[in-house]
């Protein structure tokens, strides 16, 4: 079984529409959970990074972390064409946090 | 302040041959790991290198290897390479604190004919 599991998309939705994304993880023990953003042809940028359960806000987007069904949540509200990308949950593991185990990604797509 | 740099950005390479990648990191960054991307595995940690030491490692083979200078830049060497090291390689550095954030270079693209 793989620590983190996401559906691969892709995602087609229109501007202005909410965006929900999931991920499945696999251990209880997890603690910290992080959303990254990837632009085709750049590499990963963090975007949110939350700890334990509950609602982490910023800004148009919102993470969620349930832990008791082990299922982590990213929407965007008010999505842009410039939200077009693929967006890859990811658990810090290892010494210091600095193995990140990602999921599969999943590719959204904004159309204006 | 300047980001994560990788070279060379685009890379051809035979089965059979070896190939180094580097990555400076971001200034004062003593972290540095890398991943590979493939449309069929995702996103895969390869190791970490703090202090010009490995603290962390993937589930890839020896032929994988990488090492870090004193001045934090980093490399990774894959030797006899096969045609399904085929992939985009990401570096990443960090300060190695609490709520570390990784931030990533472009990637080198290699292919593997």
């Amino acid at each position: 079984q793989k620590e983190v599991e996401q559906d691969p998309g892709p995602l087609s939705v229109p501007e202005g529409a909410i965006v929900s994304l999931n991920c499945t993880y696999s251990n209880s023990a997890f603690q910290y959970f992080m959303w990254y953003r990837q632009y085709s042809r750049k590499g990963p940028e963090l975007l949110m990074y939350t700890y334990s359960s509950g609602n982490k806000e910023d800004g148009r987007f919102t993470a969620q972390v349930d832990k008791s069904s082990k299922y982590i949540s990213l929407f965007i509200r008010d999505s842009q064409p410039s939200d077009s990308a693929t967006y890859l949950c990811a658990i810090p593991l290892g010494a210091a946090g600095n193995k990140l185990t990602f999921g599969g990604g999943t590719r959204v797509l904004v159309k204006p | 302040k300047a980001g994560v740099t990788q070279t060379p950005r685009y890379l051809i390479k035979t089965r059979g041959q070896q190939v180094t990648l580097s990555c400076s990191p971001i200034s004062g960054h003593r972290s540095v790991s890398w991943y590979q991307q493939t449309p069929g595995q995702g996103l895969q940690f390869l190791f970490e290198y703090f202090s010009e030491t490995q603290r962390n490692k993937g589930n890839f083979p020896g032929r994988f290897s990488g090492r870090q200078f004193s001045n934090s830049r980093s490399e990774m060497n894959v030797s006899t390479l096969e045609l399904g090291d085929s992939a985009l390689y990401l570096c990443a550095s960090s300060l190695r604190t609490a709520r570390n954030e990784q931030f990533f270079g472009p990637g080198t693209r290699l292919t593997v004919l």
